[in-house]
């Protein structure tokens, strides 16, 4: 069955230390993996797109890395408006369902 | 450029009731989508389509409809509602090309069902 797993479920960092947040996944032949920053009362914005292991993508703070197992979120000296909550979802092969995690819960304090 | 547009943005049901989640897109995406999300955990897939005329069951799609008969428009309709569909609904659009897949949601309608 096809699973994505996201870790810490929360994480508090001070400004400008930097951090990691994970997405491991489960799927029979990886479409795609994305990542969605969610702001509270919000819907999801579209951040990032990966195919391929060894892929990596980049957006002024934030870099994501792929693995065939997992993908990464670095998140470069934060400020307090990174603070939100990161999603992470897989697109398996052959299918246009997209299967997301619980999330990771950013908190930056200044 | 508005985007997925959903209505209303929130919404108090009776036990019993029906009502109609409205969700309209202008990008000329192809594939909608359909998600709820409760305190706490990620996004759930209710039904989703692919096309007009085209639709197709989620994880969760129990006490739940929808219809798709035009590109732009993909609402959802729930029968006879209950507590457990307590949550707030995103919908979804989508342009599924090759290496270009990205999804884009609404701002979400919270419903509460008491």
């Amino acid at each position: 069955e096809d699973q994505v797993t996201q870790s810490p479920e929360a994480l508090r960092l001070q400004e400008g230390e930097s951090s990691s947040l994970n997405c491991s996944y489960t799927v029979s032949g990886l479409r795609g993996l994305f990542w969605y920053r969610q702001d509270p009362g919000k819907g999801p914005e579209f951040l990032f797109t990966l195919y391929s292991a060894g892929e990596e993508k980049e957006k002024e703070r934030l870099k994501a890395t792929l693995t065939k197992k997992e993908s990464f979120l670095h998140i470069t000296a934060p400020k307090p408006e990174d603070s939100a909550t990161y999603l992470c979802a897989v697109q398996a092969t052959g299918t246009y369902k997209y299967i997301f995690g619980t999330g990771t819960r950013l908190k930056v304090l200044a | 450029n508005a985007g997925v547009t959903q209505t209303p943005k929130f919404r108090i049901l009776k036990i019993g009731q029906s009502m109609t989640l409205q969700c309209t897109q202008d990008m000329n995406h192809n594939y909608m989508y359909w998600y709820r999300q409760d305190p706490g955990m990620g996004l759930k897939l209710i039904y989703y389509s692919v096309g007009a005329g085209i639709t197709d069951k989620g994880e969760v799609p129990n006490g739940y409809n929808v219809s798709r008969s035009t590109t732009e428009d993909f609402p959802l309709r729930l029968e006879l509602a209950a507590p457990s569909q307590t949550s707030v609904y995103f919908c979804a659009s989508s342009y599924e090309g090759v290496a270009k897949n990205i999804q884009y949601f609404g701002a979400g309608t919270r419903l509460s069902v008491l």
